[in-house]
């Protein structure tokens, strides 16, 4: 299976911070990657598909880049509601698998 | 309006079985990829198992051998048979269905605990 790292496990910013979480992959997954959302207590929500592709309805102050085996997801703007754990997410081949994790704690 | 709603989560003693089940309205199953997905208590997410709209399926290599995904057409529903489970399998699942690989809905998630 594709084994997908991401890093940092914890970030802590202040409101208004850009913020950058990174997701490697252990094989090239062309721009087959989604980054999900989880606040407690809730299922995780798709934020970005296709690498760069941004979901319906998600503020355009987060946006998804790379290709291959690295990628970012970047909040430009921290806002108090952005306080939850990101994922991502591989879909390359005919399995899937999780990246572990990144807590987003608010200054 | 698309909807997953997950049923069969319970308490069961190491080495037991127990089937869990996904009823999908709004969209059609066979049409579609549907998987489960599992977190366990404090970590992060695990995706346990897919099947295709062909009825191919896979399996995390944690549960191979003792999962079964599963699905019957007529009544629209997913299903996860879960053998021998083992303390490890205590987690949340849900059902999700993806759509080019990313995952647009989610079931509400259901809690299965295996302990002695």
């Amino acid at each position: 299976d594709i084994q997908m790292t991401q890093s940092p496990s914890t970030l802590s910013a202040s409101v208004g911070d850009r913020v950058t979480i990174t997701c490697r992959a252990s094989q090239s997954i062309s721009i087959w990657l989604a980054w999900y959302q989880q606040k407690p207590g809730k299922a995780p929500k798709l934020l970005i598909y296709k690498a760069s592709t941004l979901e319906s309805g998600v503020p355009s102050r987060f946006s998804g880049s790379g290709s291959g085996t690295e990628f970012s997801l970047t909040i430009s703007s921290l806002q108090p509601d952005d306080l939850a754990t990101y994922y991502c997410q591989q879909y390359h081949g005919l399995f899937y698998t999780f990246g572990q994790g990144t807590k987003l704690e608010i200054k | 309006e698309v909807q997953l709603v997950e049923s069969g989560g319970d308490l069961v003693q190491p080495g037991e079985s127990l089937r869990l089940s996904c009823a999908a309205s709004g969209f059609t199953v066979s049409n579609n990829y549907m998987s489960w997905v599992r977190q366990a208590p404090g970590e992060g997410l695990e995706w346990v198992s897919i099947i295709y709209s062909s009825g191919s399926t896979y399996y995390a290599d944690s549960v191979k051998g003792r999962f079964t995904i599963s699905r019957d057409n007529s009544k629209n529903t997913v299903f996860l048979q879960m053998n021998g489970l083992r303390v490890d399998d205590t987690a949340v699942y849900f059902c999700v269905r993806t759509v080019n690989g990313a995952v647009d809905y989610w079931g509400q998630g259901m809690l299965v605990t295996v302990s002695s």
